[in-house]
């Protein structure tokens, strides 16, 4: 099983509507997760942390399920600009040091259309 | 404005050829990571460092050398002995604290001639 797995998409919505993506992992001792964009041939940005009560920030919502081991982004009221490749990450602990690995999943890719 | 830089932005190596891919960062941060990306893949850690002179391999470290001499700066060497060099490479660098995020330089595009 990998370590972070998504759906590939892509996702081809129009503009307006609602989108979700899902993201499972693997290693329960994960403690940190967040959602980065990948626009094409970019570097990733961080987009937003999730937090285990669920965090909002304008038409994003990300959420967390520990139990069940995933990780959800829901993006409202689509735009144009959205169409981008967005990346689950997952830390993993290190066995020494205050760092941990980030692993990043394969993405989805999101087209939004007029 | 606090960032990352990579150079150069593209890089073309001949067969036997080391190159070394710079990554500078200006946000006082002590971890730095590089990572390859393959199309259609995700990323893929080669090697980090949590503090200067001390780094530590990653999943393919394999063709790859590292130095961290100066906070600042974490260069990256693709050797001959990297038989598939042509990938993106993405720096990054963080806090190394658990729940602080990565931030990336805008990455480095190396192809074999």
């Amino acid at each position: 099983r990998k370590e972070v797995e998504q759906d590939p998409g892509p996702f081809n919505v129009p503009e307006g509507a609602t989108v979700a993506f899902n993201c499972t992992y693997s290693n329960s001792a994960s403690q940190s997760f967040f959602w980065y964009r990948q626009d094409c041939r970019k570097e990733p940005k961080l987009l937003m942390s999730v937090y285990s009560s669920g965090n909002e920030d304008g038409r994003f919502t990300a959420q967390l399920n520990r139990a069940s081991q995933y990780i959800s982004l829901l993006i409202r009221d689509s735009k144009l600009s959205d169409s981008a490749t967005y990346l689950c990450v997952v830390n993993i602990p290190w066995t020494s040091g205050t760092a941990s690995k980030l692993t990043f999943g394969t993405g989805t890719r999101l087209q939004v259309t007029l | 404005d606090g960032g990352i830089t990579q150079s150069p932005k593209y890089l073309f190596r001949k067969e036997g050829q080391n190159v070394t891919l710079s990554c500078e960062q200006n946000l006082n941060h002590d971890a730095m990571y590089w990572y390859r990306q393959d199309p259609g893949q995700g990323l893929r850690l080669i090697y980090y460092s949590q503090i200067v002179n001390d780094f530590q391999k990653g999943d393919i470290a394999e063709g790859y050398s590292v130095s961290r001499e100066k906070k600042e700066s974490f260069p990256l060497t693709v050797t001959s002995a990297q038989k598939n060099p042509t990938a993106f490479y993405l720096c990054a660098s963080s806090i190394p604290v658990v729940h602080q995020p990565q931030h990336f330089g805008d990455g480095t595009r190396l192809s074999i001639l």
